[in-house]
């Protein structure tokens, strides 16, 4: 089992919908949660991170996390062609010194 | 600009050869990290420092090595390239340990032959 888990996708939705990204954990200690995006041929950017469970929402994104279930998602509100890119979720697990990256999941928004 | 340099851009390099791929920030954060990203596996550490004088391996750290001489420069060499080794290599940095979220340079490319 990966430690991060991610749907390689690709994540097909319409120009104005919702996009919603899932991520799972194996490390139950985990404490912090990341969401980057990275389009091709580019480096990774931060979108959010979260430390609680529940949402948290900045603009037309919300993080989701619910540690019970071991799982963090992001919604991605009124998808934009520009929202086209790989989508990186990171934790940082019990003990660890940086971040662990799941594989991403890659997002197409069709105009 | 403040923010992370990487260089070179991309490289092509024999294997066999010896190879440093520079890393400097100018934001004057402690922690800095080298991870490589490769297809369908993301991206993968490769090693860390907490702070200056300081270093620890991460996910796959056999075949490179790092310094940090100071708060700004954390060089990543290849001491003997293999071909398993082609990936592009990102350099990060973030302000400390723990809940600190990553600042990434722009990646180098890095084909070994």
């Amino acid at each position: 089992q990966k430690e991060v888990e991610q749907n390689s996708g690709p994540l097909s939705v319409p120009e104005g919908a919702i996009a919603s990204l899932n991520c799972t954990y194996s490390d139950r200690g985990s404490q912090s949660f990341f969401w980057y995006r990275q389009y091709s041929g580019k480096s990774p950017e931060l979108i959010m991170f979260i430390y609680s469970n529940g949402d948290k929402e900045d603009g037309r994104f919300t993080a989701q996390l619910n540690k019970a279930s071991q799982y963090v998602s992001l919604l991605i509100r009124d998808s934009q062609p520009s929202d086209s890119a790989t989508y990186l979720c990171a934790v940082i697990q019990t003990g660890r010194r940086a971040l662990t990256f799941g594989s991403g999941t890659r997002l197409q928004v069709q105009p | 600009i403040a923010g992370i340099t990487q260089a070179p851009t991309s490289q092509i390099l024999a294997a066999g050869r010896r190879m440093t791929l520079r890393c400097t920030q100018d934001m004057r954060h402690n922690a800095m990290y080298w991870y490589r990203q490769d297809l369908g596996l993301g991206l993968r550490l490769i090693h860390y420092s907490n702070t200056a004088g300081t270093t620890g391996k991460g996910e796959v750290p056999d075949g490179y090595s790092v310094s940090r001489a100071n708060t700004d420069d954390f060089p990543l060499t290849l001491a003997s390239a293999v071909p398993s080794q082609t990936s592009v290599y990102f350099c990060a940095s973030s302000p400390g340990q723990g809940n600190s979220p990553l600042h990434f340079g722009n990646g180098t490319r890095l084909t070994v032959t």
